[in-house]
């Protein structure tokens, strides 16, 4: 079974309809972030949780927001979904004291 | 967060061994340098990290000469199956904010 899941793999949806990405993991991880990427381009980070109670901004977090409901999940949302929002989306996590991080399968999301 | 630059991409034929450069001129005293492996479609996979001097896997070296302001990344002998985008990090131990670039576009040909 796969260390870090995320739900769904695609999504399509509408101009202005609230979505929410889904990451599981199974590491036993503190660390989990969400990363998007565009195509031809590096992963940008959105945002990052430390453990349950610390959520924390990164680069791109304008019209996105997570949630940490347990060590192990971590969901992003799209409150209102534009079309430049349309990317694939990784989760990954991490130990404190490695520098590896471990990313999941994808969702490609795309807004029309 | 120290910089990266490598090369956009690279040509290469099977059975060949690869070296890719990656430059971090500001790289700080207590930053790691790692390498991620990316596939289309799919997340990025981690191929090695060092501090100093060589390093190397099952899978790749990583040579980092004294002054640390540049690496190379080593693949011996590359498959068709090692087509890939290539990112070079640097981070402090226990970095969680890395720019990932647009990393080294990699095909190998037969």
């Amino acid at each position: 079974d796969a260390d870090v899941t995320q739900t769904p793999r695609n999504r399509i949806t509408k101009t202005g309809k609230r979505i929410m990405l889904e990451c599981s993991q199974t590491k036993g991880h503190d660390r989990m972030y969400w990363y998007r990427q565009d195509p031809g381009l590096g992963l940008r980070l959105i945002y990052y949780s430390f453990d349950v109670k610390d959520i924390n901004k990164g680069e791109i977090s304008d019209g996105y927001s997570v949630s940490r409901q347990a060590q192990a999940k971590f969901s992003l949302s799209l409150e209102s979904a534009i079309p430049n929002q349309t990317a694939l989306y990784f989760c990954a996590t991490s130990s404190p004291s490695y520098n590896e991080q471990f990313f999941g399968p994808g969702t490609r999301l795309t807004v029309l | 967060l120290a910089k990266t630059t490598q090369p956009i991409s690279m040509d290469s034929y099977e059975g060949q061994e690869v070296n890719i450069t990656c430059s971090h001129n500001n790289i700080a005293t207590n930053d790691y340098i790692t390498w991620y492996q990316q596939f289309p479609s799919q997340g990025p996979r981690f191929i090695i990290q060092g501090y100093k001097t060589k390093v190397t896997n099952e899978v790749a070296s990583l040579f980092i000469p004294a002054d640390r302001k540049s690496s190379t990344l080593s693949l011996p002998r590359v498959s068709l199956s090692d087509t890939a985008v290539y990112y070079c990090l640097v981070g402090g131990s226990g970095t969680y904010k890395y720019i990932f670039g647009t990393g080294t576009r990699l095909k190998v040909l037969a």
